[in-house]
């Protein structure tokens, strides 16, 4: 129901950024309109980690791993949540899911790999 | 940041029995509108995990009543009745109180 994508390999101090749409068009509409909006991370082999979320259009907030790094934002007109990740480094290595409201509605993920 | 402690890290379960797990909180998860924001998840492999009770006790959409939540403040549990093949895999709990929200490092569940 959610789709992410525009994950892949980059090197070390590099970056990439994540996008995040709605593959029905009910959904699509309410996506903008949800309360959060939310970045959350797997490490392979690994638990889960809570990246960022956007309230509204700029109430945003960020795990203390990732702040200052990478920003989340949303594009209305597109009907669409990013993650914009830059300085990455291997400990960023994950799958990349978005979910909605209070991790309700879930992604397929998106892979990323920070590898020389 | 608020620490979500699970137990146990593993469980072994026979179809039919029943199982819990734990899920304790470094401070409370009781927001200042009187919600708990305490939730759980089960992830199968190779899937993204998928809600299973919301705000301590709530089965989300579609989630079998075999499921079931409870606890306050800073103690929570997911009890899985009458367990099933299906139910194999990793469940987390997450606060949501206040940022980072944070999950627990997860229950891995197996059907003996």
């Amino acid at each position: 129901q959610l789709l992410e994508s525009g994950g892949g390999l980059v090197q070390p101090g590099g970056s990439l950024r994540l996008s995040c749409t709605a593959s029905e068009l009910t959904l699509s509409r309410n996506l903008m309109n949800s309360d959060l909006l939310n970045w959350v991370r797997q490490a392979p082999g690994k638990g889960l980690e809570w990246v960022s979320a956007i309230r509204g259009s700029a109430e945003t907030y960020y795990a203390g791993s990732v702040k200052g790094r990478f920003t989340i934002s949303k594009d209305f007109s597109k009907s669409t949540l990013y993650l914009q990740m830059n300085s990455l480094s291997a400990e960023d290595t994950a799958i990349y899911y978005c979910a909605k409201d209070r991790l309700e509605i879930w992604g397929q993920g998106t892979l990323v790999t920070v590898s020389s | 940041d608020i620490v979500m402690t699970q137990t146990p890290l593993f469980l072994s379960v026979t179809p039919g029995q029943s199982a819990s797990i734990s899920c304790k909180s470094s401070q409370s998860l009781v927001f200042s509108d009187g919600k708990t924001y305490l939730y759980w998840y089960l992830q199968k492999a190779g899937q993204p995990p998928r809600l299973l009770i919301h705000q301590v006790s709530n089965r989300f959409s579609g989630v079998p009543d075999r499921f079931s939540g409870s606890g306050s403040g800073t103690d929570f549990t997911l009890e899985l009745s009458r367990v099933e093949a299906e139910d194999v895999g990793v469940y987390y709990c997450l606060q949501s109180v206040q940022p980072p929200w944070t999950f627990g490092q997860g229950t891995k569940v197996e059907i003996k």
